[in-house]
This record gives C-alpha cells, structure tokens and sequence, in this order.
C-alpha cells in the first residue's frame, strides 16, 4: 500500500492567492482528518470526515479555509485568499473508522509557505 | 481546559543510555493516550494506544506506560535510529467523538 498521499509536498505563493492541498487517504480507510503543524501551536486538527461527510470543523480557523471530500479516495483543503499566518506543514490523516481505532495513518504533509 | 503537556521539550543521550520522556494531562473524561514517532520532514507514526491506569504497552526499545495523570515512554538502550520527535495525544469522552488533543512533543537526540 503506498500510503496516505498529499500533494503538492511543498508550496511556496504570495498572500492573497488560492491555495488548494490535495489528500488520498489509504484505500478502504473512511475517516479522513486534516491537520495543521507548526512550531507555536504544534499539530491541531482541523476537520475530520467520516463516510465523506464533514463531521467536525471546528478547528478550521476561518471562512478562508474550506475542505472537500467527492469521494472516498480524495479530498481537498482549500485557503482562499491565503496569509503569510497560513505558513504550516498540513498533514492528511485516514483510518479505518471503528470504534475505539485511532490508529491514525498519516501523509508525509504539505510545507506551504505564504509570503 | 484541557491540556497535554511533554517534557522534557529535547533530550540528548548517548547511545545505550536509557531514559523516559513524560505525558502529563489535564482532560476530563480521558478514552485513550496515543504515542506517535515523527520524524523529519514526514507525518507522524502510530506506536501505542493505552486505555486505562496501570496498562503497558512495548514494541522494541519503547515501553509506554500510563497512570491517571501522565504516560511514560520509557526507551532502553536507544540507538541512534530512535532519535525522533516523539508525540503523545489524548481523546476525551466529551465535544467530538474523534477529536485527539496532540501535545508539543519531545525532540529526542540519540548520539553514537
């Protein structure tokens, strides 16, 4: 299995533009997070879904960030206008949603830089 | 409110040298501690679930303990490929059913 798949793995734009980070969680897995890391608030989550549906989006920080998910094999964490603020590593998560699993499986993360 | 606080914040120690990082949190209503391994520049990695007061968990040179208040994460012997950054994250029982709580890690250093 190739894993949870982000892209792009870094991206570098100017404030005030359209940025769209892209998931494919692991085949079969129907919870999908997306995480934000950085060096002041450490790892925070979010969203989550759960059969493709928005479940929690209470950790989305503003009406800038939006987060898709058409299918089970694909989601998308939209910043629109972004803000150097925005500069983070964003991670996608998947695992299998049973109870009590929370083995997280994570992407190896998307480095945006806003300038 | 609830907190998870790791420390120390970086710990170096020589190769064989064993040594325990600590978890301590501060929730209400506590359905599960997470221990994850990341390394530079990729995701973090699931290492253990603990469930309850007095349970351990070992795969290698880790063994993570928990008690009501804090987790252990006892290292053995490290070698230099167990340098990481090490994450523990805690689910509490109250707001969203999925929600994990990460703390701030500890950046671990093991030198040959």
């Amino acid at each position: 299995d190739a894993g949870v798949i982000q892209s792009p793995r870094h991206e570098v734009t100017e404030m005030g533009q359209e940025v769209t980070l892209r998931c494919k969680p692991i085949s079969g897995h129907n919870s999908l997070f997306w995480y934000r890391q950085t060096m002041m608030r450490g790892l925070e989550l979010l969203i989550y879904f759960n059969n493709n549906v928005p479940i929690d989006d209470s950790g989305m920080p503003e009406d800038r960030f939006s987060a898709k998910m058409p299918n089970a094999s694909f989601s998308t964490l939209k910043i629109q206008p972004s803000e150097p603020r925005d500069s983070a590593v964003y991670f996608c998560a998947s695992r299998i949603g049973t109870a009590n699993n929370e083995k997280l499986f994570f992407g190896s993360g998307t480095q945006l830089s806003v300038l | 409110e609830d907190q998870v606080t790791q420390s120390p914040e970086a710990l170096r120690l020589q190769e064989g040298e064993s040594s325990s990082l600590n978890c301590s949190y501060t929730v209400s209503g506590l359905r599960g501690l997470f221990w994850y391994r990341q390394d530079p520049g990729k995701g973090p990695e699931f290492l253990f679930t603990l469930y309850s007061a007095g349970e351990e968990k070992e795969k290698e040179r880790l063994k993570a303990t928990l008690t009501k208040k804090e987790s252990f994460l006892h290292i053995t012997a490290p070698k230099p490929e167990d340098s990481a950054t090490y994450l523990c994250a805690v689910r509490i029982s109250s707001g969203s059913a999925r929600q994990l709580t990460f703390g701030s890690g500890t950046q671990l250093t093991v030198l040959p």
